[in-house]
């Protein structure tokens, strides 16, 4: 089976722009989550998809928002990029469907603002 | 609210050795599962291994075992015959089942390995 893939694998943006990011999980895999990892906060959870409903969010503000379409494809969008946005973004996904399931993590996107 | 502790920010390990990654972790859930991954400089989350809260055994993965002390909240990744292959940041992760938040992994704060010939 493929792993997991991101698009693009890495970014550059300007303050104030938005950015799409988009991540295909291993197939017949119903739930992708995303993770922002920086150096100064760690891995920190953004928000949950399964069967293309957010099933879990984390503390980030609102302008980090997602969706997740029929085959299970998922999109993060963040607008109104700021400096502290520069991060590696991670997908995981896995079947959805048990509590203890592992995640399985993409390669990430590597977004830096400037 | 559920907490991951990893003290070490940097190991040295010679080649063919054994290394231990701790780590400690606190949480209310009654159930939770624990996982490692490996995370080189590629980038890319490698998941290593799993270990249940309720499992009776410690888990193993090849070379990749986990000590496994509940009552210690413990759960320390003990690698084999380290490869210089092994370099790479480690990450002690958990998820609990009962929270509304069990699809979320809580992160801790990485124990970068650097293996030596």
């Amino acid at each position: 089976k493929a792993g997991v893939t991101q698009t693009p694998r890495y970014l550059i943006k300007t303050r104030g722009q938005q950015v799409t990011l988009s991540c295909s999980p291993i197939s017949g895999h119903r739930s992708v989550s995303w993770y922002q990892q920086t150096p100064g906060q760690g891995l920190q959870f953004l928000f949950e998809y399964f069967s293309e409903t957010q099933r879990n969010k984390g503390n980030f503000p609102g302008r980090f928002s997602g969706r997740q379409f029929s085959n299970s494809r998922s999109e993060m969008n963040v607008s109104t990029l700021e400096l502290g946005d520069s991060a590696l973004y991670l997908c995981a996904s896995s079947q959805g469907l048990q509590k203890q399931e592992t995640q399985y993590f993409g390669p990430g996107t590597r977004l830096l603002v400037l | 609210a559920q907490k991951i502790t990893q003290t070490q920010p940097g190991m040295f390990v010679q080649e063919k050795e054994a290394v231990t990654l701790d780590c400690t972790y606190d949480t209310s859930d009654p159930s939770y599962g624990l996982f490692w991954y490996k995370q080189p400089s590629s980038g890319e989350m490698i998941f290593l291994i799993y270990q249940g809260s309720y499992d009776q055994q410690n888990a193993t993965e090849g070379r990749y075992s986990l000590n496994f002390q509940k009552a210690r909240k413990s759960a320390n990744l003990v690698i084999s015959a380290s490869q210089l292959g092994d370099s790479a940041m480690y990450f002690c992760a958990m998820r609990g089942i009962y929270t509304g938040t069990a699809s979320k992994l809580t992160f801790g704060t990485g124990t970068r390995l650097q293996v030596t010939l």
